[in-house]
């Protein structure tokens, strides 16, 4: 059974580009969670996705935003990089209704952004 | 938005003995908590939760604890193993899904 899993899992952009992460959700799980972790911090949350709608969102610029597809897999988009969005960027899915509201989420091993 | 603190960055423990991991916060409106490890090129993994409304959860060699008045939380590991070495993180939220994180804990363990 594969777990969330992510792509790619490193990325090197220059400041002032666009970049697009991917995420496939593990199986039966519908919805999808990102979060950004900086160097030496906890994780951030940034937004979440259900029913391909943004349901909720963390304390970052819209710069930062994302899709979700009928599959559930989903997207983060990030506009105009800076330095400061160098991080490791980690999806979290869970079945709305489900344990995870419990027994915590699904993460998959994050893809690592330098932005230089 | 600090609401969560995990002030020891790290923790070095022998190999048998107990790991006691603390956590403090401050939004006394969460009504779950919950605790991930972290292996290095991995993504969290759920370790164990407690709800607000109770003050214990054993699960095999891991108990938190949560102590309501003082907004504090532990982790205890009995025994502890060389595989625990890992970053563990403590994580809360309220009647919503973002998980608020503290920053790490990072426990080696010695053999």
């Amino acid at each position: 059974d594969a777990g969330v899993t992510q792509s790619p899992t490193h990325l090197i952009k220059t400041r002032g580009q666009q970049v697009t992460l991917r995420c496939s959700p593990k199986s039966g799980h519908d919805t999808v969670s990102w979060y950004q972790q900086a160097l030496g911090q906890g994780p951030q949350f940034i937004f979440q996705y259900y029913e391909e709608e943004e349901r909720q969102r963390g304390n970052f610029p819209d710069r930062f935003s994302g899709h979700q597809f009928p599959n559930y897999s989903s997207e983060l988009n990030v506009n105009a990089l800076l330095l400061g969005d160098s991080a490791l960027y980690l999806c979290a899915s869970s079945l709305e209704g489900g344990s995870g509201r419990y027994y915590g989420y699904t993460f998959g091993s994050g893809t690592r952004l330098t932005v230089v | 938005d600090q609401q969560v603190k995990q002030n020891s960055p790290s923790l070095s423990v022998q190999e048998g003995r107990i790991s006691i991991l603390n956590c403090d916060y401050t939004n006394s409106m969460f009504d779950y908590f919950l605790w991930y490890k972290k292996y290095p090129a991995e993504g969290p993994t759920f370790l164990i939760s407690i709800s607000s409304i109770k003050d214990k959860n054993e699960d095999g060699r891991f108990t938190v604890f949560l102590n309501k008045s003082a907004k504090h939380l532990s982790l205890h590991i009995v025994p502890s193993q060389p595989g625990d070495s890992a970053v563990y993180f403590c994580a809360a939220r309220f009647n919503d899904y973002k998980l608020s994180f503290g920053a790490g804990t990072t426990v080696t363990v010695r053999a």
